[in-house]
Parts: structure tokens; C-alpha cells; sequence
């Protein structure tokens, strides 16, 4: 099983900076790798995918990148709907497909 | 968009069986891959299986194997998750997710399905 390692768990900011989310992969999972972002009472929403590939509706200060097992998620200039938590996904090879712990986003 | 909807929250005796359902409103749900994900209380989250709309194949996480039964009946696209048998450890919140196909991302979530399982 492919180990998914976020870091830090816990990250505080202040609106208008950016911030650095970082997920390791115990292997490489090529570009198979999602972000999604989950806020307190709500289903988590999909944002990005094929490790760089906004999902639709995401705005353009999201920014992912990374392959094999590094992948980081920026949000430059962050706003108060964005403190929430993040977590990482794979889905190179099955079974299963894996998660990350989760980056907790807070002002 | 598939827009999934999961039944309410139960709560449970050890030993009962329960069954869980996800409806999709959407007209690619009998296309789509199912895919349940467990949340125990302050853990992460935990890949259970798939299951595909379209003929009922299903995979198993092989943590979850012998677990639970996933289910799905295209004609009311609806997928179910059951238990025959809970324990006190199936406590959590279970959530459905939509895959356009095996190797992609959960496109669309269920609001989450919380189960507690107390005597």
C-alpha cells in the first residue's frame, strides 16, 4: 500500500499570503495525484487533479505541481474562504488508491 | 455534474446490520464508479472500495474485504454500503464519490453518512 505523508498538519496564516502544502508518496505514483479541499460540515470538493490540473471552478491562485513522490499545492494570496483543511489523494495503483492525513489551513 | 445525496445518520447497536445509500441526480451515474471512504473520529480518511454503476464489478480495499458489501442498482442510481454485523469500531462518517473511470479522481462527493455504533 502506497503511504500518502502530508506536511505540516497544521499550517497558520494570514489572508493575502501564500502558503505551501507538501505530500509525499512512500512510491512513485507518476502524476496520479489529487488534491481536494474539505471545510468543517461540508463533502470535500475535488481541486485539482492529474497533479497540476485545476478542476473546474477552482480559481487561478491555486497552483500544483510535483510528480513521481513530491507534489506541492500553493495558494498564493489567500482569502478567508480558502481556510480549510486539504488533503492528497493517489490513484496510480489499485488497491487501494490512498490519502494523505491532511494539511489543516488556519488563520 | 453528479450530484450525490447519502442517506441520514444512523445510530446502531453492536451486531445490528445496517445498509447506507448514495443517490445520484446526475445522468452519468450509471457510467460512473462508486467509491465509499470511511472518516473515523479524528483519523484520516480510509479508500474502502468501488464499485461500477454499470455491471456491479467490485473492488475491494483489501483492509475492508468481507467488511462490508457494496452494492448498486443503476435503474434508481443509487449505490449502498452494508454491514450484516456492526462493531462499535465501524463508528464514522461514510462518504460516497463519484470516479469518471477506475484510474481518476473523486469528482463529486455525497454530503457523508455519519454511522454510530453504541450499546
Amino acid at each position: 500500500e502506497i503511504v500518502m505523508t502530508q506536511s505540516p498538519a497544521t499550517l497558520t496564516v494570514s489572508p493575502g499570503q501564500s502558503v505551501t502544502l507538501s505530500c509525499r508518496a512512500s512510491q512513485s505514483v507518476s502524476l496520479d495525484l489529487a488534491w481536494y479541499q474539505q471545510k468543517p460540515g461540508q463533502a470535500p470538493r475535488l481541486l485539482m487533479y492529474g497533479s497540476s490540473t485545476r478542476a473546474a471552478g477552482v480559481p487561478a491562485r491555486f497552483v500544483a505541481r510535483g510528480s513521481g513522490t513530491d507534489f506541492s499545492l500553493t495558494i498564493r494570496t489567500v482569502e478567508s474562504a480558502d481556510f480549510a483543511v486539504y488533503f492528497c489523494q493517489h490513484y496510480n495503483n489499485w488497491p487501494p488508491y490512498t490519502f494523505g492525513q491532511g494539511t489543516k489551513l488556519e488563520v | 455534474d453528479e450530484q450525490l445525496v447519502q442517506s441520514e445518520t444512523v445510530v446502531k447497536q453492536p451486531g445490528e446490520s445496517l445498509t447506507i445509500s448514495c443517490e445520484g441526480s446526475g445522468n452519468t451515474f450509471a457510467t460512473s464508479w462508486i467509491a465509499w471512504v470511511r472518516q473515523k473520529p479524528g483519523k484520516g480518511r480510509e479508500w474502502m472500495g468501488v464499485i461500477y454503476v454499470g455491471d456491479s464489478d467490485t473492488k475491494y480495499s483489501p483492509s475492508f474485504q468481507g467488511q462490508v458489501t457494496m452494492s448498486a442498482d443503476k435503474t434508481i442510481s443509487t449505490a449502498y454500503l452494508h454491514w450484516t454485523s456492526l462493531q462499535a469500531s465501524d463508528t464514522g462518517v461514510y462518504y460516497c464519490a463519484r470516479l469518471k473511470e477506475m484510474s481518476s479522481p473523486l469528482d463529486s462527493w455525497g454530503q457523508g453518512s455519519l454511522v454510530l455504533v453504541s450499546s
